[in-house]
């Protein structure tokens, strides 16, 4: 699986947008790109995932480059609720080839939002 | 279905002594993984399953570390002769597999262990 670069910490406002990049400039072309978070003393939670598409949810979007070698999730209005350390991970999906499913955590970047 | 539960949340023991956490997926999971998250750092893969069988181990998993998910259903992962580096936080996640791209694992709150 194809590593990631992650800043270790972000500040943003709240109300405001909160993008959190990732790099990841050695992906190949069946990885997937997936965003997990995780709130202080809580289990990781699954935020988005894609391959080469924007995606959105109601949680976030995420906005791949046309290269793949790098992302972006936008968190559109952030709340404090919204301050925990977010993972970008990528992968091959186990049913498509890949390892049989374990992510591979970096340190994540922490983000934090304030009031 | 409230999602993945583990129990306890908490344990504190003594060197040596063995421990064993619990985890109940969400219903219908078919798999199920065990993880170890030490301060500052992010979860660590340790052992995953398919139904009732155990698919892979990482080299993390030591012989003092043993898992089980006798029935497919809830998994159990015991620590025997514990040591103090055995004090982290044990998380179990499960997902529903079907085949396509989509193998969103969910997360428990975790066992924190201390080890004294």
């Amino acid at each position: 699986d194809a590593k990631t670069t992650q800043p270790t910490s972000m500040d943003c406002a709240e109300g405001r947008a909160a993008n959190l990049p990732c790099n990841h400039s050695t992906i190949s072309g069946n990885e997937y790109v997936y965003w997990y978070r995780q709130i202080h003393s809580q289990g990781p939670q699954y935020i988005i995932h894609g391959l080469k598409n924007n995606e959105t949810n109601e949680m976030a979007s995420l906005i791949i480059t046309e290269d793949r070698k790098s992302s972006t999730l936008i968190l559109p209005h952030a709340t404090l609720r919204d301050t925990a350390v977010y993972y970008c991970i990528v992968r091959v999906p186990p049913n498509y080839g890949g390892s049989q499913g374990n992510l591979i955590f970096g340190k994540g970047t922490k983000l934090s939002v304030k009031p | 279905d409230t999602g993945v539960s583990q129990d306890p949340r908490h344990k504190i023991t003594k060197r040596g002594q063995n421990v064993t956490f619990r985890c109940d997926p969400i219903s219908e999971h078919n798999r199920l993984y065990w993880y170890r998250q030490t301060l500052g750092q992010g979860p660590e893969f340790l052992t995953y399953f398919q139904n009732e069988a155990q698919l892979e181990k990482s080299r993390l998993l030591s012989d003092r570390f043993s898992a089980e998910r006798p029935k497919g259903s809830f998994s159990t992962l015991e620590i025997q002769r514990t040591e103090q580096g055995d004090s982290a936080m044990y998380l179990c996640a499960s997902s529903l597999s079907v085949g396509g791209p989509v193998d969103t694992q969910y997360f428990g709150p975790g066992t924190r262990l201390t080890v004294l």
